[in-house]
């Protein structure tokens, strides 16, 4: 199991937003930079989020991260079919010397 | 263009040996920390392993150490993983990633089954 724990599934219409948590522990969000992703299937994963709340060149402003503590979270507004996809938060952790991947999110556009 | 091409997946047996490559071309190879990353059929994605810049550090997930080797060639802008006394909970898709703090970019992935 990953030690940083995502809801298993998330969905909304076209539209609204909708938002992802992240949870975790010291060693990793509590002292690392937190990146997300979206994995399309068959695609190759995207990074969406890196630092916490900043985008890469190129993604849309309608996808936002923040962090708080040991938490982070993921925000969509203005979700679009396209985006249904696998979301993943991940942080190098301190006490692994290891680089963590959350237990993903299913999106879903009802 | 960038672009990160894995070979080297395939069907092997529990027991067995297989080396993956990636090639990168459109960056500067030498600057990016690399990574490999595998999907499991219908499990999230996992961290394998990575590599710094000019090689001299290498991280594990518990489940490979020993196991797996990762190396670089930054003369040829390569990336491999040597992966020994394969299990069949190591069958997977395995991507490679080149990562900076703020530019990311992965392969499409190679197709890795362990089995009997």
């Amino acid at each position: 199991q990953s030690v940083l724990t995502q809801p298993p599934s998330a969905s909304g219409t076209p539209g609204q937003r909708v938002t992802i948590s992240c949870s975790g522990s010291s060693p990793n969000i509590g002292n690392n930079p937190v990146n997300w992703f979206q994995h399309l299937p068959g695609t190759a994963p995207k990074l969406l989020i890196y630092n916490n709340n900043q985008r890469p060149s190129g993604v849309p402003d309608r996808f936002s991260g923040s962090k708080s503590g040991t938490s982070a979270s993921l925000a969509i507004s203005g979700l679009q079919s396209e985006e249904e996809a696998d979301y993943y938060c991940a942080a190098w952790d301190g006490s692994l010397s290891a680089y963590v991947f959350g237990t993903g999110t299913k999106v879903t556009v009802l | 263009e960038v672009q990160l091409v894995e070979s080297g997946g395939g069907l092997v047996q529990p027991g067995g040996s297989l080396s993956l490559s990636c090639v990168a071309s459109g960056f500067t190879f030498s600057t990016y920390w690399m990574h490999w990353v595998r999907q499991a059929p219908g499990k999230g994605l996992e961290w394998v392993a990575n590599i710094n810049f000019d090689g001299s550090k290498q991280y594990y997930v518990a489940s490979v150490k020993g196991r797996f080797t990762i190396s670089r060639d930054n003369a040829k802008s390569s990336l491999s993983l040597q992966m020994n006394s394969l299990r069949v909970e190591d069958t997977a898709v395995y991507y490679c990633r080149a990562a900076q703090p703020t530019v990311d970019h992965w392969g499409q992935g190679t197709l890795v089954t362990v089995s009997s």
